[in-house]
């Protein structure tokens, strides 16, 4: 089965500061990995996927992720904040063994401070 | 390209009503539609996923004859609320898959989602 943890519920963050967002992720198969955004009473817009070429993953509003097999990961880092990045994330994983749904991690709510 | 639409964005019933919500892919052909709902300050949770022209297939715990959902064409699918309570205010949010086009993963565009309030 697959399973997706998102470290830090909440991440505060100074405006101009490195943005990190954790995820580590269970899969029994090769998986594809994402990032999205979730504006406050919106859907789901894809920031970045993973499906197996490049392990260094680049996105839209300056976001990158890098997989990391060894470590089960695909943290999420934008070099310098906006306060237009205050939103919620969540990390998703999707793979063949699970009919290509997607599971999400919990989500961590990034507050972007002046 | 890949926009998904829902209908409506907000909606308020009263104990007992049904609610029907629309999700349509507006400008590609989706043989897969997914219902996730998602509590205040929570994930994602997959309801079910609904295949053009068949059976809905409802994730465990899912009550099935309470989230009626039909897929009736490649372009819209439906999730009824039958007989709603006020534990099934939340927030619903479909998703469409296109139709294969030999890639090794096929994205899900997601829709805006509707708030559902039963009073």
């Amino acid at each position: 089965a697959q399973s997706v943890t998102q470290l830090g519920s909440h991440v505060s963050v100074s405006e101009g500061a490195l943005v990190l967002l954790r995820c580590n992720y269970s899969s029994s198969v090769p998986p594809y990995l994402f990032w999205y955004v979730q504006y406050p009473n919106q859907g789901l817009q894809l920031l970045l996927k993973y499906t197996s070429a490049a392990t260094l993953v680049k996105g839209i509003n300056g976001f990158e992720a890098e997989f990391k097999k060894s470590e089960t990961s695909f943290h999420l880092t934008k070099p310098s904040a906006h306060m237009s990045d205050a939103a919620e994330y969540f990390c998703a994983v999707s793979d063949k063994a699970a009919g290509n749904k997607l599971t999400f991690g919990g989500g961590t709510r990034v507050l972007v401070k002046p | 390209g890949a926009v998904v639409s829902q209908h409506p964005s907000r909606v308020i019933c009263k104990s007992g009503t049904s609610v029907k919500i629309e999700c349509r892919s507006l400008d590609f052909q989706a043989t897969t539609m997914f219902w996730y709902r998602q509590f205040p300050k929570q994930s994602l949770m997959l309801m079910a996923t609904s295949n053009e022209g068949s059976k809905a297939t409802y994730e465990q715990g899912v009550e099935k004859d309470k989230f009626l959902i039909n897929h009736a064409s490649l372009t819209l699918s439906t999730l009824t609320v039958t007989s709603a309570h006020p534990e099934d205010s939340s927030f619903y949010i479909c998703s469409a898959r296109s139709l294969g086009s030999g890639r090794a993963y096929n994205e899900q565009f997601f829709g805006p989602g509707t708030r559902l309030t039963v009073l």
